[in-house]
């Protein structure tokens, strides 16, 4: 049972727009949220993080919005630049417990020039 | 400061065999996670160690095993290889499990099980 969920596997955009990745999740505990990036032949990196107290987190061109009565959270990139193409992976912890993140399946995305 | 190394980066595998995958953390770091990539399932932890012991274990069978070295340096073990456990096996180190913002990934083992 997939307890954090990234329903498009893939999204394409043109660069200069806005890129929008989606992940839910069903656990109420969880109350930490990150996104990384991979690209091919390498580790996933750290993007940005969430916690559950706030309701957005910005880090330049990356932002993240929580929305936890949806259980929701969505990463926008804007704007959008051909080197963003890369699989990005949400993933949430507990983070009085184990902190061990549970991971989606993640999001390909491809910016077109 | 030298990255999460990882060997092999390639190993090909017949079903029934074992397999030992080896991860040099980052210098100063004790904690080393383990995780299975797979497209179908994403990133699913297997397992961490934090000074040599195991903190906290995934879901996964007991042919899956792993240790940690005084230096560090972390093994993961799959006795009796099944086809299902091709995939991409992804080691990544921090400096306590709580730094979840600062865990660095290695480039990963591809693992193919003929």
């Amino acid at each position: 049972d997939q307890q954090v969920k990234q329903n498009s596997p893939s999204l394409s955009v043109q660069e200069g727009r806005i890129s929008i990745l989606n992940c839910d999740y069903t656990n109420s505990m969880f109350d930490y949220f990150l996104w990384y990036k991979k690209y091919p032949a390498e580790g996933p990196t750290f993007l940005i993080s969430i916690s559950s107290i706030k309701d957005k987190n910005e880090d330049g061109r990356f932002t993240v919005f929580l929305n936890k009565s949806a259980k929701h959270l969505s990463l926008h990139i804007v704007p959008s630049q051909p080197g963003d193409s890369a699989v990005y992976f949400c993933a949430a912890l507990i983070s009085g417990g184990s902190y061990i993140p549970t991971f989606g399946r993640g999001t390909s995305l491809i910016v077109h020039p | 400061k030298a990255g999460v190394t990882q060997t092999p980066r390639y190993l090909i595998k017949t079903r029934g065999q074992q397999v030992t995958l080896s991860c040099s953390p980052i210098s100063g770091h004790r904690s080393v996670s383990w995780y299975q990539q797979t497209p179908g399932q994403g990133l699913q932890f297997l397992f961490e160690y934090f000074s040599e012991t195991q903190r906290n274990k995934g879901n996964f069978p007991g042919r899956f095993s792993g240790r940690q070295f005084s230096n560090s340096r972390s093994e993961m073990n799959v006795s009796t290889l099944e086809l299902g456990d091709s995939a991409l096996y992804l080691c990544a180190s921090s400096l306590s499990s709580r730094y979840y913002n600062e865990q660095f990934f290695g480039p990963g083992t591809r693992l193919t099980v003929l």
